[in-house]
This record gives structure tokens, sequence and C-alpha cells, in this order.
């Protein structure tokens, strides 16, 4: 399976951008790149996922680069309540998909 | 009510005992799938099932079995239960297309 490559965590400011980002240089032609985040003590929820285009939606966007190595999350203005680990995986859409450890989120007021 | 729901939430137990975590949901997919959560560790894929007929074993199947019993249920078991099988368990569903994974709120099981 091809991998990603995230930092363990980032911290920023509540109201401020955050970028996420992701390396998977070994992607595949028909992989998807997802994102999903898990809050303290829930279960992971879905965010946003992509194949080559930049996708947005009410929760973020994803900006993926040409070659499709690398993409990043965009969280146009964090909240307190963005704070989380962040999941970029890469599959096939309705597919089993592998978790890796994720990068965490610290949101300061 | 949850869409997806897991039994029991928490559950204690002994080494060696037949344990069962059960999921149950009401958003009619056809694709169920078990997780395990260990500290630092990430998610890890322990068995999927595309439909009623069909099961897949993930990245860390030994150890465990599984029974889709109907379209909406699909049942976890440890036979023969192991400490190191303690972790926060998550089933999950998604449809075939559209990539979106819904998951539960997690069994914790803690194995003396």
């Amino acid at each position: 399976d091809a991998k990603t490559t995230q930092p363990n965590s980032m911290e920023s400011n509540e109201e401020e951008p955050v970028h996420l980002p992701c390396n998977h240089s070994t992607i595949s032609g028909t992989d998807y790149i997802h994102w999903y985040r898990q809050l303290p003590s829930q279960g992971p929820e879905y965010v946003i996922h992509g194949l080559t285009s930049n996708v947005n939606n009410r929760m973020a966007s994803l900006a993926i680069a040409e070659d499709r190595k690398s993409s990043t999350l965009i969280l146009h203005r964090a909240t307190l309540r963005d704070a989380a680990v962040y999941y970029c995986i890469l599959g096939l859409a309705g597919y089993a998909l592998n978790f890796g450890k994720g990068t965490s989120l610290l949101v300061t007021p | 009510d949850a869409d997806v729901t897991q039994t029991p939430r928490n559950r204690i137990t002994k080494t060696g005992k037949r344990i069962m975590l059960e999921c149950s949901q009401t958003k009619g997919h056809d694709r169920m799938y078990w997780y395990r959560q260990d500290p630092g560790l990430g998610l890890r894929l322990i068995y999927y099932s595309f439909d009623v007929k069909d099961i897949n074993k993930g990245e860390i199947s030994d150890g465990y079995s599984v029974s889709r019993q109907a379209q909406a249920k699909f049942s976890l078991s440890l036979e023969s239960a192991i400490p190191n099988q303690t972790a926060l368990y998550f089933c999950a569903t998604s449809e075939a297309n559209t990539g979106e994974l819904f998951f539960g709120e997690g069994s914790r099981l803690t194995v003396l």
C-alpha cells in the first residue's frame, strides 16, 4: 500500500488558517487522497477527499499537487473545536482505508 | 440515535475469556469494518466485509474473528483474549462509491 508522511504535530492560533501537509510520493493512479479527523474521545470523522483536482466543502479545502505526490488540507479559520488528530490516507473511494498516526493539531486561543 | 452503534462501550475481562463486540448500523450501507486503535499507533484495520457473504482480513487479523449476521450487523470476536488486545475498537461503514467512512463511538476493551 502506498504510504503517507505527515508531521506528528502542528499548532495554530484560533481564527487563523491552517495548512496541514501530507506527502505521498508513491501514490498510484487510482488512489484517492482522503482526510479524516478524530476529535478527543470520538471516532474519526470524514473531512474531505479528492483524486486530482482541488476540492472544497463546508469543512475544509484540499489542495493536490499537480504530480499528486503531496497534498494540503486547509482549514480556513481554525476554531478550538478543530483541535484533533488529522489523518491523510490513500485508497480507493468506498474501500478499506489504512489509517496512520496522523497529525495532532493544537489550536490556541 | 447514532447511525453506527457499538456494544458494549466499555468492557473489562480476563485473559483467556471469549469476548464479542457488536456493531449495528442504520445507514443501509453494504460495507462494514473493524479497526483497532492503540495510543500513538493510529487506527489499524482488523477485518472488513463488503456484503453479507464477503469477509476479508485486514492488517492485523490474527487473534480475531468476525461474523456478518446481516447487512446491518458485524461482530468482532476474540476467542481467547490476551492483554495485548487491550485497545479501543471502532466499527465503521461505507457505501461502495462515495468514499466516506462513518464510525461508531468505539468500544474500549481491557484484558487483565
